[in-house]
This record gives structure tokens, sequence and C-alpha cells, in this order.
């Protein structure tokens, strides 16, 4: 066990909704990254938030974005939902501490594009 | 552009038999290497961290090492349990900061 939870668990929408994941990270970790996983792919950076600042982000265009809360919560949200988005959706935390940070997953969301 | 890939993309073992899997890195800016296994439809499990060519970390049955190009994970006399898919992972700074990039990971089964 991580300590770091998601949910919901699973999701359906359909395309041009908008959606809003939610992650819980260990306490005292500064540090959240967003992943999405397609089905037999690695795992894939959204962005990382260290202290409710967005201080890296991968290639994604920005109707993803990100919020982190001083309680060690975050949100990943999409809007405009396309069907190339259904896939696992992971959130790591990390304590942010030095520049080599070891992230620790949550259990994933799956969310589904009808 | 930072890439990461490993082979082979799937590998089966009998119990016992020991092998290793190879995660190949091309990246400006190592800031760390990192291995985790997945389980199917479970969140990736931390295995270790490198941070610098020639080193080398073990946990019960598995051994990571790191060189300047490349990560090999040794699993000696595996076990079924160590059935799950291995990903090898690099941490670099990217143009718009902090960069992850993974691996398409190895699927390891182990027969008993």
């Amino acid at each position: 066990e991580t300590g770091v939870t998601q949910s919901p668990t699973h999701l359906i929408k359909t395309r041009g909704q908008q959606v809003t994941l939610r992650c819980s990270s260990q306490s005292g970790h500064n540090t959240v990254s967003w992943y999405q996983q397609a089905l037999g792919q690695g795992p894939q950076f959204i962005f990382q938030y260290y202290r409710e600042e967005e201080n890296g982000r991968g290639n994604f265009p920005p109707r993803f974005s990100g919020l982190q809360f001083p309680n060690y919560s975050s949100e990943l949200n999409v809007n405009a939902l396309e069907l190339d988005d259904s896939a696992l959706y992971l959130c790591a935390s990390s304590l942010g501490t030095s520049e080599t940070d070891t992230q620790y997953f949550g259990p994933g969301t799956r969310l589904t594009v009808l | 552009e930072d890439q990461v890939t490993q082979s082979p993309e799937a590998l089966r073992l009998q119990e016992g038999e020991s092998s290793s899997l190879n995660c190949s890195y091309t990246v400006s800016g190592l800031r760390g290497l990192f291995w985790y296994r997945q389980d199917p439809g479970k969140g990736p499990e931390f295995l270790f961290t490198l941070y610098s060519a020639g080193e080398e970390k073990e946990k019960e049955r598995l051994k990571a090492t790191l060189t300047k190009k490349e990560s090999f994970l040794h699993i000696t006399a595996p076990k079924p349990e160590d059935s799950a898919t291995y990903l090898c992972a690099v941490q670099a700074w990217g143009n718009y900061g902090q960069n992850f990039v993974f691996g398409p990971g190895t699927r390891l089964s182990v027969l008993p």
C-alpha cells in the first residue's frame, strides 16, 4: 500500500463532456504527478505539481489541466473529452525534496469515453 | 527527444530460470532511472531508483544495474508471483520543466 488513493475507480463519459478525477497523496508529499496509461502501453506523463504550482508538463493539450491543494489532494480535469482519452489515469506522489524524486502510484481511475 | 525502450516485449520463463530485462534510454540530463512492476489493472509498484552509471541495487530476487545508456533488471530464480509487467522510467529536465518518460514495459510470465 502506497497511501495514495484515487477516485472514482471507474468512470464512463461521452465525447465532448468534461471530467474531474481526484487523488489523495501521502501525507507530507509535496509533489503530485498525473499520468495517462492506454491499454498495453507504459504511462505517459501529463504534468506535475509542486506545492500547488505546475513545475513540469508532458505533451498534452491545454484541455488537460490540474489543481493541487494544501491538504495533499489534487485534481485532473479534462475538457471536451475525445474517444482517445479512454485510458487508466494514474496519480503519483513524492516528497519533492530532491532533484531525483521517487514516485509512489495510486491504483488509478479507469476512464471510458463513448 | 527523451526516449525509453524496453526489451523483450514479453518473456516467458520456467520457475527458477534466471534472465534479464533491458531498458535503453536517450535523455538529456538524466536525473534518475526507476523500475516499477505493474500487475493488471493496478498502479505501478516502486522497485528501484538508480542515479548514476555503475550503480546497482538489489531486492530479493531482483537486481537492477545502470550504465550510461541502459539499465538491466536481473531476475534470479524467479517464482510465479514475479509474473507482472516491468516498467522502466527516466526523470529528466524537459522543455516544460520536469519530465518523466516511461518505456512500454516487459510482460513477464513465470510458469510453475
